[in-house]
């Protein structure tokens, strides 16, 4: 069965520091999520891309985060300058088309820790 | 703003028993509705959902969730607990029709014991 896969599983970094985090996609699928969650916490909508571009991104994903899909394959999250406060584990979904497109498959995470 | 409510982080849930989850939600307009499902070191899994059409829904390994208009619910059910269903559940609302954005409860840890 198809999967949503993600790396690296965990990754520790220095504030400060520009962490990319990488995940692969269903592969026929045509929307894009990135989530995260804060220990603790519920799991955050971060932002959403369809065609190329970001369709929809909350209050939390300022311009400290970009996404992109470089290639056919790969969607990527970047954080520029990370914050004791990004810590959290970070999610990477995607969803079909039509009455597909509100299922979204997760990916298991990626722990970031920010020191 | 949208809200999904889950009340009790943990469940515990003797084997065979009822299980039963809470989900309530704050919307004005009915939203689409799921249930996640987390076992360990894994991703989010798709438990069921309900978008228009027939307000009982079943989903995978004999779950099921009920909408109530009246009552903005969405309680998950399993009529017997098994071992395996030991994780956490989350609901989730999607509030407007032209968004994909989940919102997400925080979360029911079920706990079965044997």
């Amino acid at each position: 069965e198809p999967e949503v896969t993600q790396t690296p599983s965990h990754q520790v970094t220095q504030m400060g520091q520009e962490v990319i985090l990488r995940c692969v996609p269903i592969s026929n699928h045509l929307y894009f999520y990135w989530y995260r969650q804060i220990l603790g916490q519920k799991v955050e909508f971060l932002v959403s891309f369809y065609n190329n571009e970001i369709s929809e991104k909350s209050e939390i994903f300022d311009d400290q985060f970009s996404v992109e899909r470089p290639d056919g394959s790969n969607f990527t999250l970047k954080i520029r300058s990370t914050k004791l406060e990004d810590s959290a584990m970070y999610f990477c979904a995607s969803s079909g088309w039509g009455a597909r497109t509100y299922e979204q498959y997760f990916g298991p995470g990626t722990r970031l820790t920010v020191t | 703003a949208q809200s999904v409510t889950q009340l009790g982080s943990h469940v515990s849930v003797s084997e065979g028993a009822l299980v039963l989850l809470r989900c309530n939600y704050s919307s004005s307009v009915p939203p689409y509705l799921f249930w996640y499902v987390q076992y360990p070191n894994q991703g989010l899994q798709l438990l069921l959902k309900y978008t228009t059409g027939a307000t009982l829904v079943k989903g995978i390994n004999g779950f099921e969730a009920e909408f109530k208009k009246s009552e903005t619910s969405f309680h998950l059910t399993k009529p017997s607990a098994h071992m395996s269903d030991a994780a956490e559940y989350f609901c989730a609302v999607i509030p407007r029709r032209r968004s994909n954005r989940l919102a997400f409860g925080k979360g029911n840890q079920v706990v079965v014991i044997p």
